[in-house]
This record gives structure tokens, C-alpha cells and sequence, in this order.
């Protein structure tokens, strides 16, 4: 299957700092990218979808100044957690999609393990 | 949950022996998608029913869908201890390009 690269895999940062973690999608275009939250033996709960070149349109709950979404080329999307706090820390994961038609599935990063101290 | 729950939310049975596992959701979808994640990694991509098909298989995989009931199922057969993960399944909404996962079944294959 395709690949998609997450990178870090693992960061720690403290109180108030900012944090950015990248998402590649390396062999194909990613039309669609999708970030997840996943807590502690939890499901993932999507935060948002972006498309390329346009805003990312954000869940029911998700605070977009918080969690900035980019998404400036076919293979790149970013996600900045702003201003972090203890209750940021998470595991994150990317995905991404070549979109032909709605039948298509998800190829998702190794994730990244946010912890904020 | 964003879109259903799963169960039994965890499973331990020995290897060769079946496991079954369940999804329901809650929208009308135009897909259902099943995922497989190991412990700390990131997701994948096992199989995709549409919502017009009620069963498909590949290898050892047996997936019904039930729209009428809003469920499915995930079947794997002769289990192995490399089967021990965790399974989510993934709903695609009708006209919605985005994917909502269920709450998971983590399965223990002992050997």
C-alpha cells in the first residue's frame, strides 16, 4: 500500500510552547488529509479534514486556533499544536487519501506521541 | 465514539480458533472499512464493503454489512497469534469525504 510518513514520533514540550507535526504522504497525492486524537486504549476521534490549498474544516469540539491545520501541497499537511498544555498530550495520527471516488481507503502515519510537560 | 461502538471491546481466544467482532454506526454510509492497529502504531487498511455489497472476504477476512441495522461484522478465521491487535472499524458518510472510526475491539490471540 501507500506510505505516509509522520514525523516526529515521539515529543516532548513543555507548558506554553508551540508544536508541529508533519504528515507526507511519499508515493502518491493526497487529495484529502485527515488528523485523529486518540487517547489511552480510545478510539480516534477525527479533528479535522484538509484538502489542499483550501481551510481545513474542523469537528464539533475542536478548537481551531488551537490545533492549526495546513495543508499546502498534494503530499504535506501539518498540524500545530499551539500554546500546548498537559491536556494536549496525546497520540496523533495522520491520514491520507487519493481521492477518486468515495470508495477509496485511508493510508495512515505511525503517529506521534505528544507529551506536554 | 464520533460514529458507533464496536464489541466485545476486547476479545482473548487461542490461536486456530475464530474471532468475530461488531460495528454498529450511525449514519447512512456510503462505506464501511475495517483497520487494524497495533499497540502504539498507526492503522491498517484490512477491508472495504460498500454499501450496496453485504459480504465480502479476502484471505482469512469475512466482512457482512447489514444496512438496514446499521452493523457489521469482521470475521478472521483460524486465528494466529499475529492476529493480536486492535480492530476499528471506519465509516465513510454518504456524501462525506471523511472517515469516522468506532470505539475498537482489542484482540488477544494467545498462542
Amino acid at each position: 500500500g501507500a506510505v505516509v510518513s509522520q514525523h516526529p514520533s515521539r515529543v516532548i514540550c513543555k507548558s506554553g510552547t508551540s508544536v508541529k507535526i508533519e504528515c507526507r504522504s511519499l508515493d502518491f497525492q493526497a487529495t484529502t488529509m485527515f488528523w485523529y486524537r486518540q487517547f489511552p486504549k480510545k478510539s480516534l476521534m477525527l479533528m479535522a479534514t484538509s484538502n489542499e490549498g483550501s481551510k481545513a474544516t474542523y469537528e464539533q469540539g475542536v478548537e481551531k486556533d488551537k490545533f492549526l491545520i495546513n495543508h499546502a501541497s498534494l503530499t504535506l499537511s501539518t498540524l500545530t499544536v499551539t500554546s500546548a498544555h498537559p491536556e494536549d498530550s496525546s497520540f496523533y495520527i495522520c491520514s491520507a487519501r487519493y481521492m477518486t471516488d468515495m470508495n477509496t481507503e485511508a493510508f495512515f502515519g505511525q503517529g506521534t506521541r505528544l507529551t506536554v510537560v | 465514539s464520533q460514529q458507533g461502538e464496536e464489541d466485545p471491546q476486547a476479545l482473548s481466544i487461542q490461536e486456530g480458533e475464530n474471532a468475530t467482532m461488531n460495528c454498529s454506526y450511525k449514519t447512512s454510509i456510503n462505506n464501511l472499512q475495517w483497520y487494524r492497529q497495533n499497540s502504539g502504531r498507526g492503522l491498517v487498511h484490512l477491508i472495504l464493503i460498500r454499501s450496496n455489497e453485504r459480504e465480502k472476504h479476502s484471505g482469512r477476512l469475512r466482512v457482512t454489512l447489514d444496512t438496514s441495522k446499521k452493523s457489521s461484522s469482521l470475521l478472521i478465521t483460524a486465528s494466529r497469534a499475529a492476529d493480536t491487535a486492535s480492530y476499528f472499524c471506519a465509516t465513510v458518510p454518504y456524501n462525506f469525504n471523511k472517515f469516522y472510526f468506532g470505539s475498537g475491539t482489542k484482540l488477544n490471540v494467545k498462542p
